[in-house]
């Protein structure tokens, strides 16, 4: 079964508020990734964070990570209808493979 | 812009034809993946590879073989496509180097029609 669990599946807000986007997990982790992905294109990375890590910043992005809750968060502050796409967070056991979660779809609303 | 391509980007086919995916990098990377991944869904993992010669099943079940003769080839074969197996199929690749490299670079994908 899937890693990773995203909440909410839909998002849509205004341009200019900020997108929270939740990603829950369930095994250990060394580290956890955000990706972006287009429609009908291949997916961006966005972000990493460390099991050591709590927050990281990268722009409008902020990340953060609870490990004892087994959950991350993505936050995109200033929203641009350009954010307009799927974000899906992906966790790395250690095993050099990811396990993606189902993704939100987020649209910006000009 | 990640050094990842797949061709063809789009395919359509009938059913029982023989076809095959292409993927290549031109970053040197060890690692490559490819992924199943239905419209608006998340992604599966079908097979990935460690290097050269290396070839190994992914979380989701696949009819699907892989093939690694070079590093910077990883192509996906399908002996008889059914309906099925219509879906978009991302390739994936990334470095062998430890921490600070863990990320995977994605090529656009090839959407795959099965009639």
């Amino acid at each position: 079964s899937q890693q990773g669990e995203e909440d909410p599946q839909a998002l849509s807000i205004q341009e200019g508020e900020n997108a929270t986007m939740n990603c829950s997990y369930k095994t250990s982790i060394n580290n956890l990734q955000w990706y972006r992905q287009n429609s009908g294109r291949g997916l961006v990375h966005l972000i990493l964070i460390r099991s050591n890590e709590r927050e990281k910043h990268s722009g409008r992005l902020r990340v953060t990570l609870d490990t004892s809750k087994k959950s991350s968060s993505l936050l995109i502050t200033a929203s641009r209808a350009a954010d307009t796409a799927s974000y899906f967070c992906a966790t790395d056991g250690g095993a050099q493979k990811l396990v993606f979660g189902q993704g939100t779809r987020l649209t910006i609303n000009p | 812009e990640a050094d990842i391509y797949q061709t063809p980007r789009y395919l359509v086919i009938g059913t029982g034809k023989k076809i095959t995916l292409e993927c290549s990098q031109t970053m040197g990377h060890d690692k490559m993946y490819w992924y199943q991944q239905d419209p608006g869904m998340e992604l599966h993992l079908i097979h990935y590879s460690y290097g050269v010669n290396s070839t190994e099943k992914g979380d989701l079940s696949s009819e699907s073989t892989v093939s690694r003769i070079r590093t910077e080839h990883f192509p996906l074969t399908l002996e008889s496509a059914r309906p099925s197996h219509t879906s978009q199929y991302l390739c994936a690749s990334r470095t062998n180097l430890a921490a600070g490299k863990e990320t995977q670079y994605f090529g656009p994908g090839t959407r795959l029609l099965v009639l």
